[in-house]
């Protein structure tokens, strides 16, 4: 199993629609956890970090779910500008400050 | 303030050659990372300095090496250059706790003809 894992995608959607993206993690003792967005090409950037009780920053809300082990990311009324890759990162304590970074979800915001 | 700044942008080269890469991280961030993403591939983790010493490195060979600079900055250094190097290369640095997000340069794409 890998480490960290996200549906590549692509997710399809219309302007105004709400989309949400899953990501799970592996290691258990992981304690930090991030959404990353990156255009094509481009580096990318941190969108958000993900806190326990879970958070919201305008259209984009992220929750964590210790439990099973993954993290969600929420986009309400989706925006042409929102299409990018959106990167899960998983950082495990003690020791080795190596974030993980999943492979990505493609999401498309068509008009 | 200065986000994370990679030189060069392009870089081309030919098999068999070196490249050095540098990256200066935001003023106060100590520890930098170094990736490699192919083309339509994730970030492959290859280096992380913190305070001048290299503290872990990826599954990569020894001719991906590197250094970090009493003011930080960094340098990532690839030996007797492949084809299938040709990536973006990103640096990230962050502040010094590690519950800390990491912040990304622009990256220096790398081809190798």
């Amino acid at each position: 199993r890998k480490e960290v894992e996200q549906d590549p995608g692509p997710f399809n959607v219309p302007e105004g629609a709400t989309v949400a993206f899953n990501c799970t993690y592996s290691n258990s003792a992981s304690q930090s956890f991030f959404w990353y967005r990156q255009d094509c090409r481009k580096e990318p950037k941190l969108l958000m970090s993900v806190y326990s009780s879970g958070n919201e920053d305008g259209r984009f809300t992220a929750q964590l779910n210790r439990a099973s082990q993954y993290i969600s990311l929420l986009i309400r009324d989706s925006k042409l500008s929102d299409s990018a890759t959106y990167l899960c990162v998983v950082k495990s304590m003690g020791g080795s400050y190596i974030p993980t970074f999943g492979r990505g979800t493609s999401l498309i915001v068509h008009p | 303030e200065a986000g994370v700044t990679q030189s060069p942008t392009h870089l081309i080269k030919t098999r068999g050659q070196q490249a050095t890469l540098r990256c200066s991280p935001i003023s106060g961030h100590t520890s930098v990372y170094w990736y490699q993403q192919a083309l339509g591939l994730g970030l492959q983790f290859l280096l992380w300095y913190d305070e001048g010493e290299e503290r872990n490195r990826g599954n990569f060979p020894p001719r991906f090496s590197g250094r970090q600079f009493p003011n930080y900055s960094s340098e990532l250094n690839v030996n007797a250059l492949e084809l299938e190097d040709s990536a973006l290369y990103l640096c990230a640095s962050r502040e010094g706790s590690g519950v800390q997000p990491q912040h990304f340069g622009d990256g220096t794409r790398l081809s190798i003809l």
